[in-house]
């Protein structure tokens, strides 16, 4: 069965660059999820979008924009970045009988030095 | 606001044997969802077992249960007939009973399974 995408899986960056992270929904999930987890920690809630529209915010940082695109990919925008900001983001999707539960990509391993 | 506890950080197994995670949660509202999700060396989170808060039946999904008290707020986990493949951080999970509604996570147990 197909899964969540997301790319690169793994990226280097310098301090005040940008970064941006892709996802790719299971097909037909119209909902995506945006976690971060940093070491030793528990996934946070960042930004979620159901049929294009935000649909709820967390603790994201105003560098941090997303969006959720027509084919239902959406994309994480992450600008003056930070060291704190190396972490591990998940998207995760949801949709159709599938609704009410998550399904999470492998995640993409941000590394800030 | 919601939040859930895991007031074990560690918890260890012998194989073949049973282990109960716990997991409490604090929350004003009547329809939830409840979640258990192993996250093992290679990071993915993996979806164990869900439970809805309407329904009274503990879910179960072959060596997996769970003990769920509503009007105590608690959700634990019961793995039965332990594996080593078993070994993870696993993570309990609140939901609100809405349309693209975040995960609440608890701090995690990293559980190890003794051979």
């Amino acid at each position: 069965a197909a899964g969540v995408i997301q790319s690169p899986r793994h990226l280097i960056k310098e301090k005040r660059e940008t970064a941006t992270l892709k996802c790719y929904p299971i097909p037909r999930h119209d909902t995506v999820y945006w976690y971060q987890q940093g070491p030793g920690q528990d996934p946070q809630f960042l930004i979620s979008f159901y049929e294009k529209m935000q649909s709820d915010k967390g603790s994201i940082p105003d560098r941090f924009s997303a969006q959720q695109f027509s084919d239902y990919h959406s994309e994480l925008n992450m600008s003056s970045l930070e060291l704190g900001d190396s972490a591990l983001y998940f998207c995760a999707s949801s949709g159709g009988l599938e609704w009410n539960e998550q399904f999470f990509g492998p995640g993409t391993r941000l590394t800030v030095l | 606001a919601q939040t859930v506890t895991q007031s074990q950080p560690e918890m260890s197994v012998q194989e073949a044997e049973t282990v109960t995670l716990s997991c409490t949660y604090d929350t004003s509202e009547s329809d939830y969802y409840l979640f258990w999700y192993k996250q093992p060396p290679s990071r993915q989170m993996i979806l164990v077992i869900r439970q809805e808060a309407y329904k009274q039946q503990n879910a179960t999904e072959n060596r997996f249960s769970v003990n769920f008290q509503k009007a105590a707020k608690s959700f634990s986990l019961k793995i039965s007939d332990s594996q080593l493949g078993d070994a993870a951080m696993y993570f309990c999970a609140y939901r609100r009973d809405n349309q693209g509604g975040k995960l609440i996570f608890g701090q995690g147990t990293e559980l190890s399974v003794k051979p």
